[in-house]
């Protein structure tokens, strides 16, 4: 057990709606980041947080976004929502946000099947 | 139907032999490394970490190797049991790119009992 949450586990939704996943981090860490992972695509890093701030993006599509809160919990928001977005959705956390790479820890994952 | 997913590189060794996990990266410019194991249905588990400074790091049964000449990154599993058996990556980060991870394609490791 890594020490991050993830809620839900599983999501199952219908193509154009919108779903939110949520984070929490391992005590005492200041970073949140979003990872995706499809079958097709391996694991694909998508948005990190430092202490409520957003940071350099990346592969990030323009109808997801997140946040973190002041508890350091972190939402992800996917909207207008394809079948391709069905993936296992990972969030890490690390203590810091350090250039030059920082251990993460993963937490367990929510599977979101868009039908 | 056709099938699409990412066709990983496996490994199968006997239980108790030593495993080696090779990763080749393409960004001369990382300077921090990092292995992970993921089990089916989980989220991935670090392992060892090792940053540009260093050519190897041992942790409990396991080593990692840098060679930066060659870009190559292996990680060394000794006495390897089934439990070991998973989806192991290699991950990457430099350092103008903040704490972003840049993962490979992951090598399936099956030990046989």
């Amino acid at each position: 057990d890594s020490g991050v949450t993830q809620t839900p586990k599983h999501l199952i939704t219908a193509t154009g709606q919108r779903v939110t996943l949520r984070c929490s981090p391992r005590s005492g860490d200041l970073s949140v980041y979003w990872y995706q992972q499809s079958l097709d695509q391996g694991l694909q890093f998508l948005i990190p947080y430092y202490n409520g701030e957003e940071r350099a993006k990346g592969n990030i599509l323009e109808r997801f976004s997140a946040q973190q809160f002041p508890d350091l919990h972190s939402e992800l928001n996917l909207s207008s929502l394809e079948l391709g977005d069905s993936a296992l959705y990972f969030c890490a956390s690390s203590v810091d946000f350090r250039s030059g790479g920082e251990t993460q820890y993963f937490g367990p994952g929510t599977r979101l099947l868009v039908l | 139907g056709e099938s699409v997913g990412l066709h990983l590189p496996t490994l199968s060794v006997q239980e108790g032999d030593n495993s080696i996990i090779n990763c080749a990266y393409s960004n001369s410019a990382s300077d921090y490394f990092i292995w992970y194991k993921q089990e089916s249905g989980k989220g991935p588990q670090f392992i060892i970490d090792i940053r540009s400074n260093m050519d190897k790091r041992q942790g409990q049964r396991v080593t990692v190797l840098l060679n930066k000449t060659v870009k190559h990154l292996s990680l060394q599993i000794s006495a390897t049991q089934p439990g070991d058996s998973a989806v192991y990556f290699c991950a990457e980060s430099k350092e103008t790119s903040g704490s972003r991870l840049t993962f490979g394609e992951g090598t399936q490791l099956t030990v046989n009992p």
